[in-house]
């Protein structure tokens, strides 16, 4: 059975510019969350995926962005990048459509750091 | 407005001996509570959870406490093991179900 995995590991962009991370869910979810987690802070909720519909949003605007595909992988996306956008971004997949309290699988994180 | 607060950014015990994280929370609709702990280059992993109907959860040799009233939880580890040491967050369900609202974490560091 293959973890939940996300590309790149590491990542540098400069202000103004857009970035794609990607996530693959483990086998047999169907539901994938986001989560934005800077330095010394816990992760916050960007949003989730269920069966290719955004089945809920925490506090991010819009230029924050998702896909989720038919294999139920999933990538964010992030339009005019701030020097605050920088964090750890992390893709975290579950078997149970939106229940939080579902054990969440997370993959290792994909490092942003914004020039 | 942070609803979920763990306010020691790091912990020291001794090997062998018994490690309490402690967090706290402001929203009195969470019905869920996680802990996940993580260790560097790597996501977070779930370790324990436990429902508002209940007051004390274990497994192994972590058990987590729930005190309402004080809208404080606890996670016990004992024994201590020189493999517990990691980043420690409480998290819990949030109104709308289908996120987790997550406090900033604690460093335990078990020393041998």
């Amino acid at each position: 059975e293959t973890g939940v995995t996300q590309s790149p590991t590491h990542l540098i962009k400069t202000r103004g510019q857009q970035v794609t991370l990607r996530c693959s869910s483990q086998s047999g979810h169907n539901t994938v969350s986001w989560y934005q987690q800077a330095l010394g802070q816990g992760p916050q909720f960007i949003f989730q995926y269920y069966r290719e519909e955004e089945n809920g949003r925490g506090n991010f605007p819009p230029r924050f962005s998702g896909l989720q595909f038919p294999n139920y992988s999933s990538e964010l996306n992030v339009n005019a990048l701030e020097l605050d956008d920088s964090a750890l971004y992390l893709c975290a997949s579950s078997a149970n459509q939106g229940r939080s309290y579902n054990e969440q699988f997370f993959g290792p994180g994909t490092r942003l750091t914004v020039l | 407005d942070q609803q979920v607060k763990q306010n020691s950014p790091s912990l020291s015990v001794q090997e062998g001996r018994i490690s309490i994280l402690n967090c706290d929370y402001t929203n009195s609709m969470f019905d869920y509570f996680l802990w996940y702990k993580k260790y560097p280059a790597e996501g977070p992993t779930f370790l324990i959870s436990i429902s508002s109907i209940k007051d004390k959860n274990e497994d192994g040799r972590f058990t987590v406490f729930l005190n309402k009233s004080a809208k404080h939880l606890s996670l016990h580890i004992v024994p201590s093991q020189p493999g517990d040491s990691a980043v420690y967050f409480c998290a819990a369900s949030g109104d709308s179900n289908y996120q987790l609202i997550w406090g900033a974490g604690t460093k335990l560091i078990i020393k041998p």
